[in-house]
């Protein structure tokens, strides 16, 4: 069963505009959630973290919108440059059983074009 | 710093080979944490190490073989392993309670 689940698979955005991620997850005792970013052959890079506490989490570039109610999250890169091309994850943790452990979705991949 | 180093980058090994993974970070974490990544899949848990000691194994088979000989240090030995290992293997680190893992660039291993 799929707790954390990415549906789309890609995503192709223009240079300078919003590029829109997003991520549900079945499990309502999450209570952590994570974006990394991930360029192929190197290891994924954390971005920025969102606690169940709070609906919105802002660095820079980044920002990323927690939904509980719809066990939704998104993250929004404002304006998308040419380097976010790469995939990106969504983790979650804090389940009961989860003992530190990341639960991961199947990423997306972002291209950003020129 | 929000390092963790790993050797190799790149290993080509047979199945009757030993060779070990080396990870290393320098951030004072106490969790470390050893994940196998295939081709546009997430990362898959393998070993957790606290305080040094090991508190998950994801029922991986034994010729995978952790170890932890200090806080800084993470090592991964592998033996008689198959093609389909050939992987790109993670290493992270945490604190304790905090959900933020820091990643290596990772090992791509090909057993041939």
């Amino acid at each position: 069963d799929q707790q954390v689940k990415q549906n789309s698979p890609s995503l192709s955005v223009q240079e300078g505009r919003i590029s829109i991620l997003n991520c549900d997850y079945t499990n309502s005792m999450f209570d952590y959630f994570l974006w990394y970013k991930k360029y192929p052959a190197e290891g994924p890079t954390f971005l920025i973290s969102i606690s169940s506490i709070k609906d919105k989490n802002e660095d820079g570039r980044f920002t990323v919108f927690l939904n509980k109610s719809a066990k939704h999250l998104s993250l929004h890169i404002v304006p998308s440059q040419p380097g976010d091309s790469a995939v990106y994850f969504c983790a979650a943790s804090g389940a009961a059983d989860s003992n530190y452990q990341l639960i991961w979705g199947a990423g997306t991949k972002l291209i950003i074009k020129p | 710093d929000t390092e963790v180093t790993q050797t190799p980058k790149h290993l080509v090994m047979g199945m009757t080979n030993k060779k070990s993974l080396k990870c290393e970070q320098h951030m004072g974490h106490r969790a470390m944490y050893w994940y196998k990544q295939k081709a546009k899949k997430p990362p898959e848990l393998m070993f957790v190490y606290s305080y040094e000691k090991l508190s998950i194994n994801e029922s991986v088979p034994s010729r995978f073989s952790p170890e932890c000989p200090n806080s800084s240090l993470l090592n991964l030995h592998l033996h008689a392993l198959q093609p389909e290992d050939s992987a790109l293997y993670l290493c992270a680190s945490s604190q304790l309670g905090w959900n933020e893992q820091y990643f290596g660039p990772g090992t791509r291993l090909t057993v041939t």
